[in-house]
Order: structure tokens, then C-alpha cells, then sequence
């Protein structure tokens, strides 16, 4: 079945680097995403990757795809209080995007 | 280029009830979608529009139902209300699969349902 596991916390210092994991269940998954959602807002694409890269960098955001592990990561470089915020990892199926359940991030000063 | 907008913003029922939500598209966009997010869950898959054809469904009971008119708009109604229903509804619309292959969706702000 597809299935999208992620940790639900993580606490960070301000201008440290955030990683944010995932794991996922479906190999035949094309896309995997990363959203943003903030307090009151909907949710907002961050990132993409297709299946067949290893890595997308995009400006402080780097994905990282280990498609035989099934595993999933985001990197925020130069942590900011603006990024506090729930990041969903999602993998694409047939008709629909399947979300984790979701990562809080809370940033330190 | 307008977003995604979606009415009301808030809602108050009680079991048993039925309720209509709305959604409007992306200009341009014919596909949309609906998720259910319940507190500290990510959101769920109900179904999809496409050309005011369903086209995908999540695993949700019938009663879960929509509809999507030709100005692309949709409409999510749910009947025989329960307590589990409360969550946060939210609306995405899309281009088809091939005019947007890693398939973005641009969410709405969502409704936030409460039933009493």
C-alpha cells in the first residue's frame, strides 16, 4: 500500500540547518514533494524531485532521493524563524498526492 | 491571476447535518481535488474533478459527494454528518497530468469544520 512516514517534530537554532526525513512505501512513485504549511494557510509546494534524481538544490532548500531505501530528505540552510512551520512530505500516486503526516518545525533563538 | 478560494472559512454543525463547501480554481486550472485534514494528520485524498467527471476517489463513504460546474468551481457535500468529520477541508486545483507532469496543486486556505 502507499504509505509516507515522517518524524512530527524537530527543534533547530536559528541559522543552524534544518533535515527534515521521510520515508515512503510506493517504488513506483514518479514525484516526490515537499509542502510548507503555516498557521491558517493552506499548503504550499516547496520542492519537487522526480524519481530518477538523486538530489535538487534550490536556493537554501536541497533535496536528497535514496530510491532504494525509500527515504526522502529536505535540508533548509541558514535556519530562520520564518520557516517555522509543519513541512508534509508527499509521493504522487495514481490520481492523488499522498502526505505524510507532517514534521513541526520550531526554530530556537 | 486569482488563487485558490475557498468558502466559508469557518463552519459550526451538529451530527446528522449536511453541509456544501466551495471551492474556486486557479484561473486556468480544470482539475481539482479535495482533502480532509484532521488535527495533527496530514491530508487525506477524497476525490478529484476533472472536466466535472470524478476522477479518482480516496477512501471515503458516499456520503462524501461532489460536483464540479463548467467555470471549473466545485462543491464538496457531505451528508449524515459525524463527529469524525471535523477537520479542516482544503481544495486544490491542477492542470491535467500532461500539461504538468510533476502534477502541481495549489491548495486554498480551506474550511474549518466542526461538528457538534
Amino acid at each position: 500500500g502507499e504509505d509516507v512516514e515522517q518524524s512530527l517534530f524537530l527543534s533547530v537554532r536559528e541559522g543552524d540547518s534544518s533535515v527534515i526525513n521521510c520515508t515512503y512505501t510506493d517504488s513506483s512513485s514518479t514525484y516526490l514533494y515537499w509542502y510548507k504549511q503555516e498557521p491558517g494557510a493552506g499548503l504550499q509546494l516547496l520542492t519537487y524531485i522526480f524519481s530518477n534524481m538523486d538530489m535538487k538544490q534550490d536556493q537554501r532548500l536541497t533535496v536528497l532521493l535514496n530510491k532504494k531505501d525509500k527515504h526522502l530528505s529536505l535540508r533548509i540552510a541558514d535556519t530562520q524563524t520564518g520557516d517555522s512551520a509543519i513541512y508534509f512530505c508527499a509521493e504522487k500516486g495514481d490520481d492523488k498526492i499522498i502526505f505524510g503526516k507532517g514534521t513541526r518545525l520550531h526554530i530556537l533563538p | 491571476e486569482t488563487g485558490v478560494t475557498q468558502s466559508p472559512t469557518h463552519l459550526i454543525k451538529t451530527r446528522g447535518q449536511q453541509v456544501t463547501l466551495r471551492c474556486s480554481s486557479q484561473s486556468g486550472h480544470n482539475t481539482v481535488s479535495w482533502y480532509q485534514q484532521a488535527l495533527g494528520q496530514g491530508p487525506q485524498f477524497i476525490f478529484q474533478y476533472y472536466r466535472e467527471e470524478e476522477n479518482g476517489r480516496g477512501n471515503f463513504p458516499p456520503r462524501f459527494s461532489g460536483l464540479q460546474f463548467p467555470n471549473y468551481s466545485s462543491e464538496l457535500n457531505v451528508n449524515a454528518l459525524e463527529l469524525d468529520d471535523s477537520a479542516l477541508y482544503l481544495c486544490a486545483s491542477s492542470l491535467p497530468g500532461l500539461a504538468a507532469p510533476y502534477n502541481e496543486q495549489f491548495f486554498g486556505p480551506g474550511t474549518r469544520l466542526t461538528v457538534l
